[in-house]
């Protein structure tokens, strides 16, 4: 599985929209772009998930760019309860082993 | 639709005793996971489960660590004896297939 870097945090105003960048340089082709997040006390939760085409749900929108080698997901409207640690991660979805290798992911703060 | 269940929520043990991990996943998901999460890391997978048979146990420490899935539904994990470092948060995930993984709240182990 590819490697991603993120920006260990970031901090954003409340009602604003947050953009948490990724890079994944060495994604190959079939390998999907995933977003996470874990809130203080709780498990990971899915985010959204790309191959190449931008992707929106209720939760954010995930903006992948042409060459795939970078992405961005954007929470439109943060709110305190979206305070978390964001993790990026690429993966293939091929069935056996398929597990999500974690980095340290960014701390978004959101500020009232 | 029922999220997965996991229990203990907490557990304090001493160095070289016992202890065991409980996780039912989300009903008709096949696959299922054990993420470790030492503080300040991202989740790390431990072992995964399709159905009742092993799929990856790759980074399991086979010395101290034992996972097993009867039946294919509910999984228990133990770790004997503990050592200090095994302090941290045990996830437990399941999966349809190779999809989205859905995370339960943890059990925070502390071993002194």
């Amino acid at each position: 599985d590819a490697k991603t870097t993120q920006p260990p945090s970031m901090d954003c105003a409340e009602g604003r929209a947050a953009n948490l960048p990724c890079n994944h340089s060495t994604i190959s082709g079939n390998e999907y772009v995933y977003w996470y997040r874990q809130i203080h006390s709780q498990g990971p939760q899915y985010i959204i998930h790309g191959l190449k085409n931008n992707e929106t749900n209720e939760m954010a929108s995930l903006i992948i760019t042409e060459d795939r080698k970078s992405s961005t997901l954007i929470l439109p409207h943060a709110t305190l309860r979206d305070t978390a640690v964001y993790y990026c991660i690429v993966r293939g979805q091929q069935t056996g082993a398929n597990n999500l290798f974690f980095g340290t992911g960014t701390r978004l703060t959101v500020i009232p | 639709e029922a999220g997965v269940a996991q229990s203990p929520r907490y557990k304090i043990i001493e160095k070289r005793q016992s202890v065991a991990f409980w996780c039912n996943p989300i009903s008709g998901h096949a696959t299922l996971y054990w993420y470790q999460q030492i503080l300040g890391q991202g989740p790390k997978l431990l072992i995964q489960f399709q159905n009742n048979g092993v799929v990856d146990d790759s980074q399991l420490p086979k010395d101290r660590f034992s996972a097993e899935r009867l039946k294919g539904v509910d999984s228990t994990l133990k770790i004997q004896p503990a050592k200090l470092e095994d302090s941290a948060v045990y996830l437990c995930a399941s999966s349809p297939r190779a999809e989205t993984q859905y995370f339960g709240p943890g059990t925070r182990l502390l071993v002194l």
